[in-house]
């Protein structure tokens, strides 16, 4: 059974680059079939999808994003990462990594790590 | 860019139909995909590809799309079922995802 934990720090400095890390266990990423994706949750709001890659590392960003984004995989370690650049405290958010299936559903999620953006 | 339109709330008595619209520009042309989330928890996919149901995901749950509305049913509302929902699609023309601003379902 596929499962997703997201990793990395919970508070980040304005202006700083965050970066999260998403470690795929119970399947390989590079086995195909699957995108690998990132959304986020600002407190009490919706979902906004960041964007996701593809295990040969072919991305698609939220274009509200998509200058501050960067998503990547590392298949040796069967994990993906996302960096987003000059934040600020509208990048306040839990953040999500999930599985999306071949309709483009997001059919596995990790279960989300809170990051604060504070001096 | 595409825009899925969900109403904030509905109220539903326990046993009784609770229907979650979803609206959006012909969106009876694209693959839906509804999730609920309860609190404190990642959401999870109820329906897929419009009527799909993931395994472990009751038939109470079901999901329909035609015209510009996508809909998800629940039928037989239980206390259980009390969470926001949230529908989703791909957008070709722009290559995006797109998410609605969600609902929150109310078990009285």
């Amino acid at each position: 059974q596929v499962q997703l934990q997201e990793s990395g720090p919970g508070l980040v400095k304005p202006s700083q680059t965050l970066s999260l890390t998403c470690t795929v266990s119970g399947g390989s990423i590079s086995s195909g079939g699957y995108y690998w994706s990132w959304i986020r949750q600002h407190p009490g709001k919706g979902l906004e999808w960041i964007g996701y890659i593809y295990y040969s590392g072919s991305t698609y960003y939220n274009p509200s994003l998509k200058s501050r984004v960067t998503i990547s995989v590392d298949t040796s370690k069967n994990q993906f990462s996302l960096k987003l650049s000059s934040v600020t405290a509208a990048d306040t958010a839990v953040y999500y990594c999930a599985r999306v299936d071949d309709c483009s559903a997001f059919d596995i999620w990790g279960q989300g790590t809170m990051v604060t953006v504070s001096s | 860019s595409y825009v899925l339109t969900q109403p904030p709330s509905v109220s539903v008595a326990p046993g009784k139909t609770a229907r979650i619209t979803c609206g959006g520009n012909n969106i009876g042309s694209k693959s839906v995909h509804w999730y609920q989330q309860k609190p404190g928890q990642a959401p999870v996919l109820v329906v897929y590809d419009d009527t799909d149901r993931p395994s472990g995901i009751p038939e109470r749950l079901s999901g329909s799309n035609s015209g510009d509305t996508a809909t998800l049913t629940v039928s037989r509302v239980e206390a259980g079922d009390e969470a926001d929902y949230y529908c989703q699609v791909w957008d070709e023309s722009s290559d995006q995802v797109v998410f609605g601003g969600g609902t929150k379902l109310t078990v009285l």
